[in-house]
Order: C-alpha cells, then sequence, then structure tokens
C-alpha cells in the first residue's frame, strides 16, 4: 500500500514555464513533508520541506502548497529551467525520528 | 567533501556471492539510516541507527541482509547469498538531533548489480 501517492509519473514543460506535481498522503500523524531532487546516478537531495501548520513555503522558485484538510500538497516551480530536469520526490514523515516515506517520483523534463 | 559518502559506487556481482557496503556519514551525525532504491521507484527504507544502536529494521532486510555500526561512525551494509532481485541503488543517509527539523542527507548511493 503506497502511503504517499504523486502524481503524474512523467512531465514535460517549457523553459519558462511553470511546473507542477502534485502528491496526496493517508497517514495524519505524518508531521513533515519534504520534496528530493535527483538526478541520474546521484543520490536525493532535500529541495523544500513544509510541516502541516503551514498551508504554503517559498524558497526561490520553488513553492510547496500544503492543504491539511484534503490530505494533499504539492510543489510548483516556476519559470522552469533545462537545468531543473530531474527526478522530484515527495515525501512524509511521522515524526523528527522518523523514516523518511517517499512517493514513486515524478521525471521532469524542460525543453528549451 | 562534508557530505555523506558511499563506497563502492559500483558493485557487480555473481548470483550466490556476498557483497558489503560503506557508508561514511556527515561527521557529528548521530543518525545513519539505509535505503534502497530501485529502477523508476521511490526509495524505500531498510534500516536506521542512532549511535551504534541499529533502532528499527524494514520487513524488507530479509536475514540476508546485515548492517552494522560498530563505533557510531561509519555503517556497512552486507548482503549475503545475493539474488537477482538485490539489484538496485543502496543508499544512506545522515542526521543529527541537534537539526531542528532531523533533515536527512542522502549520500551518492552504491548501484549493485546482480548477474
Amino acid at each position: 500500500q503506497q502511503q504517499v501517492k504523486q502524481s503524474p509519473q512523467s512531465l514535460i514543460v517549457q523553459k519558462g514555464g511553470i511546473s507542477i506535481i502534485n502528491c496526496a498522503y493517508e497517514n495524519t500523524a505524518f508531521d513533515y513533508f519534504p520534496w528530493y531532487q535527483q538526478f541520474p546516478g546521484k543520490g536525493p537531495a532535500l529541495l523544500i520541506a513544509i510541516r502541516p501548520d503551514v498551508s504554503e513555503k517559498k524558497e526561490g522558485r520553488f513553492t510547496i502548497s500544503f492543504n491539511k484538510s484534503a490530505k494533499q500538497f504539492s510543489l510548483h516551480i516556476m519559470d522552469s529551467q533545462p537545468g531543473d530536469s530531474a527526478t522530484y520526490f515527495c515525501a512524509a514523515r511521522k515524526t523528527s525520528y522518523d523514516k523518511v516515506i517517499f512517493g514513486p517520483g515524478t521525471s521532469l523534463s524542460v525543453i528549451p | 567533501d562534508t557530505g555523506v559518502s558511499q563506497d563502492p559506487r559500483h558493485k557487480i556481482t555473481k548470483r550466490g556471492q556476498n557483497v558489503t557496503f560503506r557508508c561514511d556519514p556527515i561527521s557529528e551525525h548521530n543518525r545513519l539510516y539505509w535505503y534502497r532504491q530501485t529502477l523508476g521507484q521511490g526509495p524505500e527504507f531498510l534500516t536506521y541507527f542512532q549511535n551504534e544502536a541499529q533502532l528499527e529494521k524494514s520487513r524488507l532486510l530479509s536475514d540476508r541482509f546485515s548492517a552494522e555500526r560498530p563505533k557510531g561512525s561509519f555503517s556497512t551494509l552486507e548482503i549475503q547469498r545475493t539474488e537477482q532481485g538485490d539489484s538496485a541503488m543502496y543508499l544512506c543517509a545522515s542526521s543529527s538531533t541537534m537539526d531542528r527539523d532531523y533533515e536527512q542527507y542522502f549520500g551518492p548511493g552504491t548501484r549493485l548489480t546482480v548477474t
């Protein structure tokens, strides 16, 4: 059973466009929601993270929107660049000490 | 470089052989995690340590897998009698309980191919 669902599986965006990735979770015990970026042959790298008491968090071109009642959250990448082409994982943790539960990933391609 | 390091980066082995991977966490990070990632999937938790104590093991960690962190610094993950289904990327991550968010930082992974 997938604890964190993610869509779309793949995404193609024009340079300068907005990339949007959506995620949903079931377990209300999750209290920390990080997003990771992974390039081929590399480990996941933390991009941005949010806690459920915040509805939105912005860091540069990256914004997380969080809807606690719907148990959904999303990543928006503004002004998408070819260098953003990577696999993005949404994730969740139950507690500050717990393992990270990853979504299945979204492969993003930003074309010039 | 003060990030998480893993060795080797790639390992090709024949079915039935034993393999061992090493992870060196970020200095002073007291928590260390192992994850497994198969092609096209997100990483899945295997086990984690706080200092030298192994605190949790996933049911994915069959009895052919063993992990150690003998002095609370580096960790090793051994797979005995490898099977083709063990082919995956093995990722290590570390975190500190002094960090407000206990953020986990991932290494580059060890790519295992079992032939």
